[in-house]
């Protein structure tokens, strides 16, 4: 089976807390992607990062940083000092280069931030 | 901004019509992806074109049919429509770099049926 779980329904936090929304993946492929896309209140789908599955180095970028662990098919995304622009739903995603590529999406972890 | 255009941004209509949703992929694109958010099925992914061609097909029901044409857009038809069609319809389109593929969306078209 191929598919991606965020068990997370719904995550809030006080501002400048820090959050990690979990990710979880099952696959038998060798080669997969994964991905972090962002949907703000405006309903807009913004990508946030691609990790391939023969790289597992762990990645920061400014606030946000990414934990990918092949060992427990988790891709982890954890913000810094949460913001209230930081509220909105988050998708976590998988596709295969023999597939097409399409995305199969995680049902989403909802976050809000709280001044 | 993504740089992929889809129109209209919100359709209201009734139930058995038809509709058709218009995307424009970011220059140089030459992958389009359909998908479809709904409540009760999250994301998912429907219908993909590459340079005209189709070259996957997702949860796709035999109501709803898809195109791209010479110019790189596409087009989305949703026929007989049902109240359970009412979602938001995402396209993207694709930069591939090697073997490494990354999706942009448009803002979406928001379909109520009533």
């Amino acid at each position: 089976a191929q598919k991606v779980t965020q068990a997370q329904t719904e995550i809030s936090v006080v501002e400048k807390e820090d959050v990690t929304l979990d990710c979880v993946y099952e696959t038998r492929d060798t080669t997969y992607y994964l991905f972090w896309y962002k949907q703000p209140p405006s309903g807009e789908l913004v990508f946030l990062i691609r990790r391939n599955s023969f790289d597992e180095q762990n990645e920061i970028s400014g606030r946000y940083s990414w934990n990918f662990q092949k060992s427990t098919s988790s891709f982890n995304f954890t913000i810094t000092a949460s913001q209230v622009v930081d509220s909105a739903v988050y998708f976590c995603a998988l596709s295969f280069y023999n597939q097409g590529g399409k995305l199969i999406f995680g049902q989403g972890t909802e976050l809000s931030v709280k001044p | 901004d993504s740089g992929v255009t889809q129109t209209p941004k919100h359709l209201i209509t009734a139930t058995g019509q038809r509709v058709t949703l218009r995307c424009s992929p970011r220059s140089g694109d030459l992958s389009v992806y359909w998908y479809q958010q709904s409540l009760d099925q999250g994301l998912q992914f429907l219908i993909q074109y590459y340079n005209g061609e189709e070259r996957a097909k997702g949860n796709i029901l035999e109501r709803f049919s898809a195109q791209q044409f010479p110019d790189l857009h596409s087009e989305l038809n949703l026929s007989s429509l049902e109240l359970g069609d009412s979602a938001l319809y995402f396209c993207a389109s694709s930069v591939v770099q090697g073997r490494q593929e990354t999706q942009y969306f448009g803002p979406g078209t928001r379909l109520l049926v009533l």
